[in-house]
């Protein structure tokens, strides 16, 4: 069954810092990936996707997520992070043979940003 | 243009009552797509419907059942209400011509269960 792990439930990182949160999927065929972002009491917002196109993408905001299929892998970073970055990140996949079902969510990372 | 909509905001029940939670889809969009979320949670996948029939279902119980409606609203109802089933559920929308893969949340429903 397909599975999403993300590395780190919280991250801190300090105001103009970089901003890495990871994310793993185990799956013997690439999925389509996404990166959400959740304020509190808010529901989801698509920060950015991958569907087979660039591996390199970009979204809202800033940020910028990689797939690395020899690493199994889709890490979502922006250069310098900004207060109003500090919510919930969850990344999430969509198994190609699922025909456009369910999202798979990984148990999401918590970002705080410092002055 | 009007994004994901749902109803109410909030809901306080009593074990063992029955809900109805409403979705109205992003403007163009055709599918719909329930989910739950635990406290500190992912969001977890109940059901997916389109053209007023569910599509996919993940693994939630039979008390967990569906409607969507010929203007692409949906509900979801909850039987037998548990202390379990507290949570925020989530409605997503998207377009199935395009896949469907994309989709977009709405603000949630945070049920309480006492």
């Amino acid at each position: 069954a397909q599975s999403v792990t993300q590395l780190g439930s919280h991250v801190s990182v300090s105001e103009g810092a970089l901003v890495l949160l990871r994310c793993n999927y185990s799956s013997s065929v690439p999925p389509y990936l996404f990166w959400y972002v959740q304020y509190p009491n808010q529901g989801l917002q698509l920060l950015l996707k991958y569907t087979s196109a660039a591996t390199l993408v970009k979204g809202i905001n800033g940020f910028e997520a990689e797939f690395k299929k020899s690493e199994t892998s889709f890490h979502l970073t922006k250069p310098s992070a900004h207060m109003s970055d500090a919510a919930e990140y969850f990344c999430a996949v969509s198994p190609i043979y699922n025909q456009g079902g369910k999202l798979i969510f990984g148990q999401g990372t918590e970002l705080s940003v410092k002055p | 243009d009007a994004g994901v909509t749902q109803s109410p905001t909030h809901l306080i029940k009593t074990r063992g009552q029955q809900v109805t939670l409403r979705c109205s889809p992003k403007s163009g969009h055709d599918t719909v797509s329930w989910y739950q979320q635990a406290l500190g949670q992912g969001p977890q996948f109940i059901f997916q419907y389109y053209e007023e029939e569910e599509r996919q279902r993940g693994n939630f119980p039979d008390r967990f059942s569906g409607h969507q409606f010929p203007n692409y609203s949906s509900e979801l109802n909850v039987n037998a209400l548990l202390l379990g089933d507290s949570a925020l559920y989530l409605c997503a929308s998207s377009l199935m011509l395009a896949g469907a893969y994309e989709q977009y949340f709405g603000p949630g429903t945070r049920l309480t269960v006492t």
